[in-house]
């Protein structure tokens, strides 16, 4: 099926505070697993992305672990600054039988980092 | 360097009337998906196209609503005889390839009175 569930769906830390946020996906042949930051009233923007001939990537403060086996996904943001507060989604790829790579979004957890 | 662009941002119509929905993608991209986002919501899957193609519309209702992408211009949104239920944030996103990375627009947020 295509079912991408997320948790938690909010999540408040103090500034300075890890943050982590889980995904789980329920299609063993997804491969693609894309982060969107979406602040209040703005575009979703890719943050960071993990293909699973890899177990784990970082960029600065962010990281992304995936464990295919367990099929879960998770991102870890690190010295959480008050800019840091949005709605995240993850995403997990469906490839169809036209070859297209369809996304599936988590329903969103809204991070509210405190200053 | 021109990200994916939408317009209008905003968009008011009455019940029953018809909504355009344009999307520019990122110069170059030749690959656009569109989604739709209700309040509070993750975003769904609509509907992708190739140039003058439509690849897949698995996630668009089968009546009142079409896709179009043609050779020149802007990929369109089209929902005739709109309802409330319509209502919602449609994003435009855009990829160089088929399965990379999708940039997505700033939306278009209907609102159906």
């Amino acid at each position: 099926g295509e079912n991408v569930e997320q948790h938690p769906s909010t999540l408040s830390v103090q500034e300075g505070d890890s943050a982590v946020i889980k995904c789980t996906y329920s299609d063993s042949a997804s491969n693609y697993f894309p982060w969107y930051k979406q602040e209040l009233g703005k575009r979703p923007q890719l943050i960071i992305d993990i293909r699973s001939n890899v177990g784990e990537k970082k960029d600065q403060r962010i990281a992304v672990t995936l464990n295919k086996t367990a099929k879960h996904f998770s991102l870890h943001i690190t010295e959480t600054q008050p800019e840091d507060s949005a709605v995240y989604f993850c995403a997990a790829s469906i490839v169809r039988n036209t070859g297209f790579q369809k996304l599936v979004f988590g329903t969103g957890t809204r991070l509210l980092v405190s200053p | 360097n021109a990200g994916v662009m939408q317009n209008p941002r905003h968009l008011v119509r009455r019940r029953g009337q018809e909504a355009r929905l344009r999307c520019s993608p990122v110069k170059g991209h030749s690959h656009v998906y569109w989604y739709r986002q209700l309040p509070e919501e993750g975003l769904k899957f609509m509907v992708y196209l190739q140039k003058e193609n439509i690849i897949d519309e698995s996630g668009m209702p089968k009546e009142r609503f079409s896709a179009e992408f043609p050779k020149e211009g802007p990929s369109i949104l089209r929902i005739q005889q709109v309802v409330r239920g319509d209502s919602a944030a449609y994003f435009c996103a855009s990829s160089p390839r088929a399965r990379s990375e999708q940039y997505f627009g700033p939306g278009t947020r209907l609102t159906v009175t």
